[in-house]
């Protein structure tokens, strides 16, 4: 079956640059949601799309903006980058209807590295 | 403030022994509790879920059960199998609640099954 789809897995930046994460949700999912997992951390849930709307906001720095497309695709975007930024991020993705109900999926996520 | 705690770093069991994984939540309001495994550099793999209209859920080999009265929720894996081995998140959500569908996780625990 299909999966949850991030690019890149890897990235490696210099500090004050900006970096660009990119989430394909599971076909016929709706909402797409973005969490950051820093070293020996629970992941932290960041901000969440629904049909292409901003459904909810978490941790999310104001440096860090993101969207949700017409095909459903998902882009974190992140300015200003700092140290404190390395971490893992995941996207995950859910469907408002069928038998998984509101069960998020996780991708592989990207880790990005920032020196 | 971490509103789902899992209270053991880490759990060792021997194969074929009963793996039992808990979790306790501080937020009346979450109405939605899953379990993920997690692999080092991978994505949270979801694993079952649990309603709050329900106290107890199986599939296969895994049974989540939930004790609303005490907060508290518990993973068991019979039997437990070395593939097993990785690290378990607990994760709650709370509908209809101005937070959305986010997932708050637990810190995880790992579970080290040995032959």
């Amino acid at each position: 079956a299909a999966g949850v789809i991030q690019s890149p897995r890897h990235l490696i930046k210099e500090k004050r640059e900006t970096a660009t994460l990119k989430c394909y949700p599971i076909p016929r999912h709706d909402t797409v949601y973005w969490y950051q997992q820093g070293p020996g951390q629970d992941p932290q849930f960041l901000i969440s799309f629904y049909e292409k709307m901003q459904s909810d906001k978490g941790s999310i720095p104001d440096r860090f903006s993101a969207q949700q497309f017409s095909d459903y695709h998902s882009e974190l975007n992140m300015s200003s980058l700092e140290l404190g930024d390395s971490a893992l991020y995941f996207c995950a993705s859910s469907s408002t209807s069928g038998a998984s109900t509101d069960t998020q999926y996780f991708g592989p996520g990207t880790r990005l590295t920032v020196l | 403030d971490q509103q789902v705690k899992q209270n053991s770093p880490s759990l060792s069991v021997q194969e074929g022994r009963i793996s039992i994984l808990n979790c306790d939540y501080t937020n009346s309001m979450f109405d939605y509790f899953l379990w993920y495994k997690k692999y080092p550099a991978e994505g949270p793999t979801f694993l079952i879920s649990i309603s709050s209209i329900k106290d107890k859920n199986e599939d296969g080999r895994f049974t989540v059960f939930l004790n609303k009265s005490a907060k508290h929720l518990s993973l068991h894996i019979v039997p437990s199998q070395p593939g097993d081995s990785a690290v378990y998140f607990c994760a709650a959500s709370a509908h209809g609640s101005n937070s959305g569908y986010a997932l708050n996780f637990g810190k995880g625990t790992s579970l080290l099954v040995t032959p």
